[in-house]
């Protein structure tokens, strides 16, 4: 079984510039989560997306957006990059709502975005 | 509002050496679930646990255990006879089923570097 794969792997943009991530869930899954993993600062919940439609949005700036397409694969995008933009971006996926509790979140290898 | 603690942000031990990374969370929420994931170099998270809040049961896996204590809300993880292959970021998450089902609050990790 496919796990949850990211693309680009890297990507360098200068500031300004707009970047678009891509995930693909693992099949069955239905549910997709971004999130930020800035040097120092963890990992912050960007984006969460369940059957096509945005169900949460962690504490980031318009400027990050996304989508989820009816075959359930997600694009991030990220307008008016800014130097502070650079991260690891990781997608997960579960099942839409809960089995016997909390669901696992699945994690793709991320996307590397410099922003120079 | 939640909040996960993980005060060791890097730790060196020499292999065969037992180490413990500490978690402490915070939440309101009765019902909540808590997690333990791995990052290796290569980026990806590895789920290595989840725990519920109603579950206090220490659990063990192999050299991997667990020790879940509500009355400290902390959630630690031991490595018992650590290898070169544990050395990885280990992040401690908590989920709290009343804010969004499956969305992942994370400590911003502990590096673990297992010295041969």
């Amino acid at each position: 079984e496919a796990g949850v794969t990211q693309s680009p792997t890297h990507l360098i943009k200068t500031r300004g510039q707009q970047a678009t991530l891509r995930c693909s869930p693992i099949s069955g899954h239905t549910s997709v989560y971004w999130y930020q993993q800035a040097l120092g600062l963890g990992l912050q919940f960007l984006l969460w997306y369940d059957e096509g439609e945005e169900r949460n949005r962690g504490n980031f700036p318009p400027r990050f957006s996304g989508r989820q397409f009816p075959n359930y694969s997600s694009e991030l995008n990220v307008n008016a990059l800014e130097l502070e933009d650079s991260a690891l971006y990781l997608c997960a996926s579960t099942w839409s709502g809960t089995r016997n509790g909390a669901n696992v979140l699945t994690f793709g290898a991320g996307s590397r975005l410099t922003v120079l | 509002a939640q909040k996960v603690t993980q005060a060791q942000t890097e730790i060196s031990v020499v292999e065969k050496e037992d180490v413990t990374l500490d978690c402490v969370y915070e939440t309101r929420d009765t019902t909540y679930y808590l997690f333990w994931y791995k990052q290796p170099p290569s980026g990806e998270l590895v789920f290595l646990i989840r725990r519920n809040s109603f579950d206090e049961q220490n659990e063990i896996s192999g050299r991997y255990s667990w020790n879940f204590q509500k009355s400290t809300s902390s959630f630690n993880f031991t490595i018992t006879a650590s290898q070169v292959v544990d050395s990885a970021v280990y992040f401690c998450a908590l989920s709290e089923l009343g804010t969004g089902a499956n969305n992942l609050f994370f400590g911003t990790g502990t590096r673990l570097t297992v010295i041969p």
